[in-house]
């Protein structure tokens, strides 16, 4: 078990740029999840895949954010001409759905990618 | 919607003293309850959660947490506190339902003092 894995730990962009980043969860978690946290707050749930299907998305997520985990093992979330705004702490998680309906084993957190955009 | 509040920003305790972080929840049923602990630069580790049965859970690093259906509340606690104890802690709920999304309260930044 190596955890879950982020990269880049930081990236600094310029506003209109795109960005892109990535996670590697647990390699035998079936569900990945998002998560924004700004200076001051907690994290704030974007959005969650169970293997390769992206089931739940927040109002967050505006159209300029997409996630993807194509193969159902990693995820990348790209953001588009990004603002200033957007500046935050991104926050990967995976956990194992034991059962539908029932409860998951907790959510692992990887170290998160800062993002700082000018 | 569910909400988490934890009304201390910061709270400064001694080494050695006793603990106890505040955390209320809004939720139409009994949610899931957790806390987890953030330093600095880093992602957030889970301490101890409730699912349901003895109300009094017991975590990791010597933290324990009680759920009080009738106050709404799940606060943690430690009975003595060590200078490594100093981070962010966050309170955090899910529906009951098979959670798939946690909603956190805005943190709570322990100081500890020698």
């Amino acid at each position: 078990d190596t955890g879950v894995s982020q990269n880049p730990r930081h990236k600094i962009t310029k506003r209109g740029q795109n960005v892109t980043f990535r996670c590697d969860p647990i390699s035998e978690h079936n569900r990945l999840y998002w998560y924004r946290q700004t200076l001051g707050q907690g994290p704030e749930f974007l959005t969650y895949f169970q293997n390769e299907a992206q089931l739940e998305k927040s109002r967050l997520l505006s159209d300029r954010f997409s996630a993807e985990r194509p193969k159902g093992s990693f995820s990348t979330l790209e953001i588009q001409r990004t603002e200033q705004g957007d500046s935050a702490m991104y926050l990967c998680a995976s956990s194992s759905l034991v059962q539908p309906g029932i409860h998951n084993s907790p959510l692992h957190f990887g170290n998160g990618t800062r993002l700082t955009v000018t | 919607a569910q909400s988490v509040t934890q009304p201390d920003i910061h709270i400064t305790v001694s080494e050695g003293a006793s603990l106890e972080l505040r955390c209320n929840y809004s939720y139409g049923a009994t949610p899931y309850l957790f806390w987890y602990v953030q330093s600095p630069g880093q992602g957030l580790q889970l301490l101890l959660k409730y699912f349901s049965g003895d109300t009094l859970v017991q975590g990791i690093k010597g933290f324990e947490a009680e759920f009080k259906r009738s106050q709404s509340s799940f606060n943690l606690r430690k009975p003595s506190v060590h200078w490594s104890d100093a981070a962010e802690y966050f309170c955090a709920v899910a529906p009951n339902s098979g959670y798939s999304t946690l909603t956190f309260g805005k943190g709570t930044m322990l100081l500890v003092s020698p």
